[in-house]
């Protein structure tokens, strides 16, 4: 069964510091990937995610993230954190065929420290 | 707005009682999910539908039913509350992205 795994359920950095939030998946096939973020008592609101094309994916607020296959992994950065971007993330596999089934991870808190 | 559309926002329910929520998106997606977040616990997929008249169970189904009658319709259903139902319930549709509905914040006492 295909299941999402993220790293640290709790980052910190500082104003300015480098983003890395950490997702690996488990599928035997490159499954739709995505990134969510989401702020105190409001939804989700996607990222970004990856479909099979590009493996370096652009998302929203600056945040970008890579697809290694290799590594089962699509980790999430962003270059020079805001303090805006404190928020829950959560990275989600959706697999292919005919069972669309999408899986989260449990999620990752970030604090960003002025 | 396109998108994805949950009712209702809240609700307080006693033990026991029965409620449907009702998830609407007007994307034509065929794929359509069922979750509840819980503190530490991420989002977990309760059930799931591959297209209209098809449903299936995901990770926390019990106590719980789902109905796709219509392509652009998924209902959940509790038949039986429980406090262990408490707990706060997205909708997603699926296409070119995965997009959520704003939640039901579910209270049963």
């Amino acid at each position: 069964a295909q299941s999402v795994t993220q790293l640290g359920s709790h980052v910190s950095v500082s104003e300015g510091a480098l983003v890395l939030l950490r997702c690996n998946y488990s599928s035997s096939v490159p499954p739709y990937l995505f990134w969510y973020v989401q702020y105190p008592n409001q939804g989700l609101q996607l990222l970004l995610k990856y479909t099979s094309a590009a493996t370096l994916v652009k998302g929203i607020n600056g945040f970008e993230a890579e697809f290694k296959k290799s590594e089962t992994s699509f980790h999430l950065t962003k270059p020079s954190a805001h303090m805006s971007d404190a928020a829950e993330y959560f990275c989600a596999a959706a697999s292919g065929g005919s069972n669309y089934k999408l899986t989260f991870g449990k999620g990752t808190l970030l604090t960003v420290n002025p | 707005n396109a998108g994805v559309t949950q009712t209702p926002k809240f609700r307080v329910l006693k033990t026991g009682q029965s409620m449907t929520l009702l998830c609407a998106q007007d994307m034509n997606h065929e794929y359509m999910y069922w979750y509840r977040q819980d503190p530490g616990m991420g989002l977990r997929l309760i059930h799931y539908s591959v297209g209209e008249g098809t449903t299936a169970k995901g990770e926390v189904p019990d106590g719980y039913n789902v109905s796709r009658l219509k392509k652009q319709n998924f209902l959940l259903g509790l038949e039986s509350a429980a406090p262990s139902q408490t707990s706060v319930y997205f909708c997603a549709s699926l296409g070119r992205g995965a997009f959520f509905g704003q939640g039901t914040r579910l209270t049963v006492v």
